[in-house]
């Protein structure tokens, strides 16, 4: 059974502060790795990721993937209150592209 | 905003009750998705559709059915709900259901199911 396991599933951090949020997944078929930011509803696309080694950047925000591996990491560095948030990891498989999702980590930013 | 819309964004209904979800997307995409958020649970998918057909159904009971009329809009229509269908509906649509297609979210459906 696909499995994609998020750590840890909540953290809390004061502002400045660095943080490193793990996604590891176990499937079949693997096509990529994307990142969501889910703030009250909607969850909204951070990063897609489809090789291994390449680093993606958007502003204080970075991320990685390891295909021999099997995780990717999410590094959110000078934290703000903005931050606050659950990040969810949700790994694409199949000829459909379905979307496996983690339980996400819940990220508190404290002033 | 993200370009899919989702009504009503709460509904609260009883078991016996029949109400539909609405989902429209502005994107010009031509795949739609329901997912299903639980509490403390992973986000689930529900169904898909791929330029109106759909191409998956994960193993949701009956009491739930899909109508995409258009690729642009898709439909949940509920009967007889349970309370442990209580839950975010999020809609989302992707260009096609391919590899680099990202999925952007509607702002979902608070169910409850009384």
């Amino acid at each position: 059974e696909d499995k994609v396991v998020q750590s840890p599933l909540s953290l809390v951090v004061h502002e400045g502060d660095t943080v490193t949020l793990n996604c590891s997944y176990e499937v079949t078929n693997f096509r990529s790795l994307l990142w969501y930011k889910q703030e009250k509803k909607a969850p909204t696309f951070l990063f897609m990721l489809t090789s291994s080694g390449i680093e993606k950047k958007s502003g204080r925000l970075s991320s990685i993937l390891d295909k021999k591996e099997l995780f990717s990491i999410l590094n959110i560095t000078a934290t703000q209150t903005g931050d606050s948030a659950i990040y969810l990891c949700a790994v694409m498989v199949g000829s459909q592209g379905n979307l496996i999702f983690g339980k996400g980590t819940k990220l508190s930013v404290k002033p | 905003e993200t370009g899919v819309t989702q009504t009503p964004r709460h509904l609260v209904m009883g078991m016996t009750n029949k109400k539909s979800l609405k989902c429209e997307q502005h994107l010009g995409h031509n795949a739609m998705y329901w997912y299903k958020q639980s509490a403390k649970k992973p986000l689930e998918l529900m169904f898909v559709y791929n330029f109106k057909e759909q191409t998956e159904n994960n193993s949701v009971p009956s009491r739930f059915s899909p109508e995409c009329p258009n690729s642009s809009h898709l439909f949940l229509h509920l009967h007889t709900l349970q309370p442990e269908d209580s839950a975010l509906y999020l809609c989302a649509s992707s260009v096609r259901t391919q590899r680099t297609d990202t999925q952007y979210f509607g702002p979902g459906t608070r169910l409850t199911v009384l």
